[in-house]
C-alpha cells in the first residue's frame, strides 16, 4: 500500500498523558499536513511542513501540542498533558510540491479518546 | 472570513435515486473548489477538484458543477448506491490552505 498511513488508529488514554502519533507520507511527497476533526464537523488545520521546514502552524495547536518531520519523510504529533477537549480524529495528509492543486491525500487518521 | 457551508446537513435516499448536495463557499482568493468523500472512521478521499473556469466536473457516478460569480457548487449523484453512504464534505482552497465544511452526511438506504 503506497498511500498515507498513520499509526495508531485508535488511542485511549488517561487526562494528563502524553500521546504521540505518527504519520507516514506518501513517498516523494513534499508537504505534509496535520489536521484535527471532531465529531460533525469538517477537518481543521493545524500545521504543514515542506519537506523537514514547519512553514504554518494554526492557532490551534496550543503549546501543549507539537509536531515535527525531522528527516523531511514521516512526522509525529505529539500532544502533552492531554485534556478531554483533545479527544478528536487526527488527519494526516501530503501531497507534492508540484502538481495540479496540490490535490492532498490524507491518512486513514488516529482516533483519539482523553479520559 | 474564508469558510464554507453544505447543506442539507443530513440527507436520507433510496438505492437507485439521484442526490444533489449543496455548498456556498467564500474563500478569498480563491484557488479551487474540491469534493471530498469520508467513510465513517476514514480519512476524505478526493473525488474532484475544480478551478474558477471549470464549471463541471465528473468522477464516474460524481458530477460536481461550480459556479465562480455566485460562489457555489453542487454535487450530483447518480443511481445511488449503498456504498455511497458517506459524509460528503465540500473544500475551499486558497494560497495551498483548505477550508472544510462541515459535510452532508449521505444515507443510502436499500
Amino acid at each position: 500500500d503506497t498511500g498515507v498511513s498513520q499509526n495508531p488508529r485508535h488511542k485511549i488514554t488517561k487526562r494528563g498523558q502524553n500521546v504521540t502519533f505518527r504519520c507516514d507520507p506518501i513517498s516523494e511527497h513534499n508537504r505534509l499536513y496535520w489536521y484535527r476533526q471532531t465529531l460533525g464537523q469538517g477537518p481543521e488545520f493545524l500545521t504543514y511542513f515542506q519537506n523537514e521546514a514547519q512553514l504554518e502552524k494554526s492557532r490551534l495547536l496550543s503549546d501543549r501540542f507539537s509536531a515535527e518531520r525531522p528527516k523531511g519523510s514521516f512526522s509525529t504529533l505529539e500532544i502533552q498533558r492531554t485534556e478531554q477537549g483533545d479527544s478528536a480524529m487526527y488527519l494526516c495528509a501530503s501531497s507534492p510540491l508540484a502538481g495540479r492543486g496540490h490535490e492532498q491525500f490524507f491518512g486513514p487518521g488516529t482516533r483519539l479518546t482523553v479520559l | 472570513k474564508n469558510q464554507v457551508e453544505q447543506s442539507p446537513q443530513s440527507l436520507i435516499i433510496l438505492e437507485g435515486k439521484n442526490c444533489t448536495l449543496q455548498c456556498n463557499y467564500t474563500v478569498s482568493p480563491f484557488s479551487n473548489l474540491r469534493w471530498y468523500k469520508q467513510d465513517t472512521g476514514r480519512g476524505p478521499v478526493s473525488l474532484t477538484i475544480m478551478t474558477f473556469s471549470e464549471n463541471t466536473k465528473s468522477n464516474g457516478r460524481y458530477t460536481a458543477t461550480l459556479d465562480a460569480d455566485t460562489k457555489q457548487s453542487s454535487l450530483h449523484i447518480t443511481a445511488s448506491q449503498l456504498s455511497d453512504s458517506a459524509s460528503y464534505i465540500c473544500v475551499g482552497s486558497t494560497l495551498g490552505r483548505l477550508y472544510f465544511g462541515r459535510g452532508t452526511q449521505l444515507t443510502v438506504w436499500p
